[in-house]
């Protein structure tokens, strides 16, 4: 069965340093992989997603996470945060065995990000 | 292009009421889901379909929840009766074919069953 855990539910850091949002998944075939923000009041926006190919995927808002297979990860990262980036963020896998098409995406149960000026 | 839209966007009803949620798709997408977070928890799958066909109902918590999509376009999500746990956000969002497509989400239905 798929699953995401999102370890943390909340991350604090200062702006201007860099940030990481930790994510690990569980699927049976190769992963899809995508990351999702929520700010107050809003729906939730596409950051980011991997397929295949580089482990390193560039997203919105400068957002970027690393894939990694033998540890079954997907971390966000932002090399310098900044208070506008302060919102709720979900890790999302798709698994890619199942069905021949667009099947369900699984998310974790989200992160919220707080940072302070 | 628009989005996915959601209507109502919050919905206040009484346990034992009837609310029914709707979910306009992006044009053109064939894959419409739907989802629930419930207390700040993680986002519940519900159901999935592909045009007007359930693909995946696997999420639907009980038989007072009922999802339609007459004609592959629009859907509605039927909660009848409505009970006090039913609360929380409703969100629907669409995909095109391909698996490794995106979804796009709509604002949400925030529902409170008192």
């Amino acid at each position: 069965a798929q699953s995401v855990a999102q370890p943390e539910d909340q991350v604090n850091v200062a702006e201007g340093n860099p940030l990481t949002v930790k994510c690990t998944y569980s699927v049976s075939g190769n992963p899809y992989l995508f990351w999702y923000v929520q700010y107050p009041n809003r729906g939730l926006q596409f950051l980011l997603k991997y397929i295949t190919g580089d482990n390193l995927v560039k997203g919105s808002y400068g957002f970027e996470a690393e894939f990694n297979k033998s540890q079954t990860s997907f971390h966000l990262k932002k090399p310098s945060a900044l208070v506008s980036d302060s919102a709720l963020y979900f890790c999302a896998v798709r698994d890619s065995l199942r069905y021949s098409s667009a099947s369900k995406i699984i998310f974790g149960s989200g992160t919220r990000l707080s940072i302070r000026p | 292009e628009a989005g996915v839209t959601q209507f109502p966007s919050h919905s206040v009803i009484e346990k034992g009421q009837t609310v029914t949620l709707r979910c306009d798709p992006i044009s053109g997408h064939d894959n419409l889901y739907w989802y629930r977070r419930v207390m700040g928890k993680e986002i519940k799958f519900l159901l999935h379909f592909v045009k007007e066909s359930k693909q995946d109902e696997s999420g639907m918590p009980n038989n007072r929840f009922l999802a339609e999509r007459t004609g592959g376009t629009y859907s509605t999500l039927k909660v009848q009766p409505a009970e006090l746990e039913d609360s929380g956000v409703y969100f629907c969002a669409s995909s095109q074919e391909l698996k490794s497509t995106e979804a796009f989400f709509g604002q949400g239905t925030r529902l409170t069953v008192v």
